[in-house]
């Protein structure tokens, strides 16, 4: 079984600029969440997913939303990008919410200039 | 403020020495995970700890957890370079939910 892809692998953007980066869960999974990495550190929760419904959000300013469509895949747009939104960009997916097997993604790279 | 503490950052290893990793959290979780993460990749599952006692063993690694003290730690059994790596504990929030509170990482680096 494909586990959760996600893309663009990387993706280099200019300050202002907007974004969107795409997951696709395991077959099945029907929550996703969203986890921002910067160098160096562990990885700061974004969102939480889970029917369509957003079920949790982390300390992210409004710039960050996301959406999650019927077939469980998930978006995560940025908008007015600054130098610090730079990171690895983690999804994520489980069962439902609250479960506790939580499987990652391959990470988007972005890179703001 | 929620808190997931590892000690230490950095941990340099000789080939076949054993070393503990601790994660010290704050939250009321009784569950806790132990990530790997090679350097630019994804978030590899080591360890998923349930309950209060429980011990996990995959090879050189062992994973306990002691809810009533809020620790975990993450032994290594002598070491191999294959063990070099960025290791990250986390925990669940206090939100409801999945999300993780992750620590900030224990770049465990061995040599021969």
């Amino acid at each position: 079984d494909a586990g959760v892809t996600q893309s663009p692998t990387h993706l280099i953007k200019t300050r202002g600029q907007q974004v969107t980066l795409r997951c696709s869960p395991i077959s099945g999974h029907k929550s996703v969440s969203w986890y921002q990495q910067v160098l160096g550190q562990g990885p700061q929760f974004i969102f939480q997913y889970y029917e369509k419904e957003e079920r949790g959000r982390g300390n992210f300013p409004d710039r960050f939303s996301a959406r999650q469509f019927p077939n469980y895949s998930s978006e995560l747009n940025v908008n007015a990008l600054l130098l610090g939104d730079s990171a690895l960009y983690l999804c994520a997916s489980s069962l439902f919410s609250g479960y506790y097997g939580q499987y990652f993604g391959p990470g988007t790279r972005l890179t703001v200039t | 403020e929620l808190k997931v503490e590892q000690n230490p950052l950095f941990l340099s290893m000789q080939e076949g020495k054993n070393y503990t990793i601790y994660c010290n959290y704050s939250t009321t979780s009784d569950r806790l995970y132990w990530y790997r993460q090679d350097p630019g990749k994804s978030l590899e599952s080591l360890f998923v700890l349930l309950s209060n006692g429980a011990v996990k063993q995959e090879g050189r690694l062992m994973a306990s957890l002691d809810t009533k003290a809020r620790l975990s730690t993450l032994h290594i059994t002598a070491a191999v370079h294959d063990l070099s790596a960025t290791y990250f504990c986390a925990v669940d929030s206090d939100q409801a939910g999945t999300a993780l509170i992750f620590g900030k990482g224990t770049t465990l680096s061995v040599s021969s």
